[in-house]
């Protein structure tokens, strides 16, 4: 199985800061159309996940540009150019390359 | 709009088994696969499966291959997972999701979540 690390676990942000979350895969993530299969949610506290970042760079519908997603093979990251309340929960990535897909350990933003 | 509605909390002994529905909604029900992901306590999101609901083929993560069954009714648009065997360790929250309009199966709608308590 590929095996997704996060890190930080714990991200504290003062608002209108920016945040970076990385992710690491045990295996490259680069499919062969050239889209690396590696995708970005966050989870408000007592919600289902929502897509922000899908293929490592793409935003999703209706994702705020300060939302950024980069990277490829086996190294990625998340970046938030300005945080604000609304992002408090947790981001997970998840690889979807090969089954069984595998997410991350989560990284818990809040705020300071 | 697309909308993925799952049965509501269980409570079940250890052995015992649970089934969780997941109703679909807004999309064609047979196009698209549909794949459940667990969250126990303090753990990360785990996929455990996708079933491809035109024809029933299912794919398990290895995981639970012996446990778990998806099934479908297409007249309901509705889809199953039944787990089996049921022990303290599958306390968690269980979803239902698909990969509708991205590519590089991302999934981007979701249940609402399905608590499912294992406890004697």
């Amino acid at each position: 199985d590929i095996v997704m690390t996060q890190s930080p676990v714990s991200l504290p942000v003062t608002p209108g800061e920016p945040a970076s979350i990385s992710c690491r895969s045990s295996q490259s993530l680069l499919h062969g159309n050239g889209y690396n299969y590696l995708h970005w949610y966050l989870q408000k506290p007592g919600r289902s996940p929502q897509l922000l970042i899908h293929l490592g760079s793409i935003r999703a519908s209706g994702v705020p540009d300060r939302f950024s997603g980069s990277g490829s093979g086996t190294d990625f990251t998340l970046r938030i150019s300005r945080v604000v309340a609304e992002d408090v929960g947790v981001y997970h990535c998840m690889q979807a390359l090969q089954t069984p897909y595998t997410f991350g350990q989560g990284t818990r933003l809040e705020i300071k | 709009q697309v909308q993925l509605v799952q049965s509501g909390a269980e409570m079940k002994k250890p052995g015992a088994s649970v089934q969780v529905s997941c109703k679909a909604s807004g999309y064609t029900f047979t196009s698209h696969s549909l794949h459940w992901v667990r969250q126990a306590p303090g753990q990360r999101l785990e996929w455990m499966g996708a079933i491809n609901p035109g024809n029933g083929n299912s794919k398990y993560s290895q995981k639970f291959q012996d446990r778990v069954t998806f099934t479908r009714d297409t007249s309901a648009n509705t889809v199953f997972m039944e787990l089996r065997s049921l022990r303290s360790e599958d306390t968690a929250v269980y979803f239902c999701t698909n990969p509708l309009s991205f590519g590089g199966n991302a999934f981007d709608y979701w249940g609402q979540g399905t608590q499912v308590t294992v406890s004697s």
